[in-house]
C-alpha cells in the first residue's frame, strides 16, 4: 500500500523565520513528488519534483527530492502570515494516482 | 493550463437523498479522473480512480454502490453519492491528469447532509 507521512503535523512561526517542512513516502510505480497549499477550499499547486537533486523555486518557496532516501523537503524563507495553511505533499504514479500525506499544519504569528 | 470545472461547489441535502457531482475537464481529454474526500482537519484520501468506457476503481473500504461513479466521456466524470447521510458529510473533489505529468484539480464540493 502506498504512503506518504508528512512532518512536522504542526508548526507555530513568527514572520520572518524559516520552515523546512518534510516528506517521506513509499509510492509504487512513483513518477513525482508533488507540494500543495491548501487554505478553505481545493488545493493549490506548488511544485512538482520528477527529478532528483534539482531545487525548485518560486519566490520564497523551495523544494528539492531525493529518490534514493524516498523524501522531500519543502522551505519557506522570511515567512508571512499569508503563508499560514496545510501544506500537502503527495506521491504521484505513473498513472496519475496521488497518495496525500496527512499535511503539516502551518500558523504564521505576526 | 488545463482547467477541471468541478460543480456544484457547495450542496446540501436531506438524509436518504442522492446527490450528483460532476468533474469536467475544459480543455484537455481526460482519460481518467480521480475522486477525493477529505473529511474535516484530516488529508484528502483517494476513493476511486474513474476510467473513461470502463468500471470505476475504488478503494479499500469505499462502497461502490454508495458512490457511482460514471466517465461517460473524456471530459466528464460524475461522482452520485446515494442515500445520503449525515456521515458521508465531506469535501468531494476530482482531480484529472493532463498529457503525461500535469495534475489538476477541480474546484471541490462541500457536501452536508442534513
Amino acid at each position: 500500500e502506498d504512503k506518504v507521512v508528512q512532518s512536522p503535523l504542526s508548526l507555530v512561526v513568527h514572520e520572518g523565520d524559516t520552515v523546512t517542512l518534510n516528506c517521506s513516502y513509499e509510492v509504487t510505480n512513483f513518477r513525482s513528488l508533488l507540494w500543495y497549499k491548501q487554505e478553505k477550499k481545493a488545493p493549490t499547486f506548488l511544485f512538482m519534483l520528477t527529478s532528483s537533486g534539482i531545487e525548485k523555486k518560486s519566490g520564497r518557496l523551495s523544494s528539492i527530492l531525493d529518490k534514493k532516501e524516498l523524501f522531500s523537503i519543502l522551505n519557506i524563507t522570511a515567512t508571512q502570515t499569508g503563508d499560514s495553511a496545510v501544506y500537502l505533499c503527495a506521491g504521484g504514479t505513473s498513472y496519475g494516482k496521488l497518495t496525500f500525506g496527512q499535511g503539516t499544519i502551518l500558523t504564521v504569528h505576526p | 493550463g488545463a482547467v477541471v470545472s468541478q460543480h456544484p461547489s457547495r450542496v446540501i441535502c436531506k438524509s436518504g437523498t442522492s446527490v450528483k457531482i460532476e468533474c469536467r475537464s475544459l480543455d484537455f481529454q481526460a482519460t481518467t479522473m480521480f475522486w477525493y474526500r477529505q473529511f474535516p482537519k484530516q488529508s484528502l484520501m483517494l476513493m476511486a480512480t474513474s476510467n473513461e468506457g470502463s468500471k470505476a476503481t475504488y478503494e479499500q473500504g469505499v462502497e461502490k454502490d454508495k458512490f457511482l461513479i460514471n466517465h461517460a466521456s473524456l471530459t466528464l466524470s460524475t461522482l452520485t453519492v446515494t442515500s445520503a447521510h449525515p456521515e458521508d458529510s465531506s469535501f468531494y473533489i476530482c482531480s484529472a491528469m493532463e498529457g503525461g505529468y500535469g495534475y489538476t484539480f477541480g474546484s471541490g464540493t462541500r457536501l452536508t447532509v442534513v
